[in-house]
């Protein structure tokens, strides 16, 4: 079994529909990460939990709505998105130190498409 | 604010050519660190090796090496006899302490790398 697992591995929606992508890691993590990665784009840091609690919100439009119930899942709530939201989302989790030098695991990723 | 430059979009190579993955980074902190991930086409990104600021000393994993210098603020990548199972597309990334106002992992925009057989 992976360390972080993601679902669904692809999803096409509409931008009139309301879905959600799911992350579970089974590393006894403390903190828990979305990241978008679109073509040609650096890879962008969306939110982070640590202990559950949201500690970065990277100006991320409202129509993604993050959810971590305990330190283990953390959900990605879409609604009304655009076209442009098309991307790989990624979830990764790590042991939140503060000192910068935690690594980060991911999953394999949700790759959206908004039709 | 941290910046961490891929300056090679797209490199190929054929199969058991060494090959180099540039990575140029910013940052105002003294302590910092710097990683390299490997994302092969199923998507996960494959941690490969952290460094600290204040450990220069190259390292050297089997084929892989990478070569830190602090004075021109890079932290490059060698593959050497390159594999069809190498190709890839390889992050470069830095973080510092968060107290500093720094996010998690800044990225590069990656390099694509493809082993030709």
């Amino acid at each position: 079994e992976t360390g972080v697992t993601q679902t669904p591995r692809h999803l096409v929606m509409g931008m009139t529909n309301k879905k959600s992508l799911k992350c579970e890691q089974h590393l006894g993590h403390n903190a828990m990460y979305w990241y978008k990665q679109s073509a040609k784009k650096p890879l962008e840091l969306m939110f982070v939990y640590n202990f559950k609690e949201q500690t970065e919100n990277n100006s991320v439009p409202s129509r993604f709505s993050p959810e971590c119930p305990n330190s283990s899942h953390l959900f990605l709530h879409l609604h009304t998105l655009q076209p442009e939201d098309s991307a790989l989302y990624l979830c990764a989790s790590s042991q939140f130190t503060g000192g910068g030098e935690e690594k980060l695991f991911f999953g394999s990723g949700t790759q959206l498409s908004v039709l | 604010a941290q910046k961490v430059t891929q300056a090679q979009t797209e490199i190929s190579v054929v199969e058991k050519e060494d090959v180099t993955l540039d990575c140029v980074y910013e940052t105002r902190d003294t302590t910092y660190y710097l990683f390299w991930y490997k994302q092969p086409p199923s998507g996960e990104l494959v941690f490969l090796i952290r460094r600290n600021s204040f450990d220069e000393q190259n390292e050297i994993s089997g084929r892989y090496s990478w070569n830190f210098q602090k004075s021109t603020s890079s932290f490059n990548f060698t593959i050497t006899a390159s594999q069809v199972v190498d190709s890839a597309v390889y992050f470069c990334a830095l973080s510092g302490p968060r107290n500093s106002g720094n996010t998690p992992l800044v990225f590069g925009k990656g390099t694509r790398l493809s082993v030709i057989a």
